[in-house]
């Protein structure tokens, strides 16, 4: 099974900061099937970035997402009020088909 | 726009089954698999499995084996994913979503509250 580290659990910073999230997984992922996903709260989660580095329809450009083989970043250029929120990332491949970090919690 | 529209709430005793649905619209319906991803209260996002919408074929995680059905009706654009002997610990909000280029989860459902309790 892949399993999916986040780290850090919370972080808390302020509007205007840059936001550094990581994710590793146990084991190398085949052709970077890597997402990350925003969930505000009472919301359903929200597609930000797909292939490990591709913006999806409508994320704004201070998001992006980095990394390969094991070690994948989501980096938040200016953070905004509104980027509060949990983010997850989320693996295909491995087994289960699909499987998700336990998400870091991001604080302004 | 693509759209999936759940069914609403619902309460089982421990024990019984509950079909939750997702009605589809905004795309070609047989050109996307559909995913069923849950979620406890105050936890993680945890797929469960999906449906091929053209076929009918389906994948379960491990974990559901036995205790998880998918099914689909192409002329009401509609899944339905049934989980049969329900506990306490399933009780989550049940997400259907549909995948799209790379294996990602593109468009949710709104969530379906499911609650377990005697």
């Amino acid at each position: 099974e892949i399993v999916l580290t986040q780290s850090p659990g919370t972080l808390s910073l302020s509007p205007g900061e840059r936001a550094t999230l990581s994710c590793r997984a146990s084991q190398s992922l085949p052709s970077n099937y890597l997402a990350w996903y925003q969930q505000k709260p009472g919301q359903a989660p929200r597609l930000l970035i797909y292939g490990a580095s591709s913006r999806a329809t409508g994320t704004p450009d201070r998001f992006s997402g980095s990394g390969s083989g094991t070690d994948f970043t989501l980096t938040i250029s200016r953070l905004e009020p509104e980027d509060l929120a949990v983010y997850y990332c989320q693996q295909y491949g491995g087994s289960p088909l699909y499987t998700f970090g336990q998400g870091t919690k991001l604080e302004i | 726009q693509v759209q999936l529209v759940q069914s609403g709430a619902e309460v089982r005793k421990p024990g019984a089954s509950v079909k939750v649905s997702c009605k589809a619209s905004g795309y070609t319906f047989t050109n996307y698999y559909l995913h069923w991803v849950r979620q406890a209260p105050g936890q993680g996002l945890e797929w469960m499995g999906l449906i091929s919408p053209s076929g009918g074929s389906t994948s379960f995680a491990q974990k559901f084996q036995g205790r998880l059905s998918m099914t689909r009706d192409t002329s009401t654009r509609t899944v339905y994913m049934e989980v049969f002997n329900l506990r306490s610990e399933d009780t989550a909000v049940y997400y259907c979503a549909r995948e799209q280029l790379l294996n990602c989860f593109g468009f949710w459902g709104q969530g379906t509250l499911v609650t377990v309790s005697s």
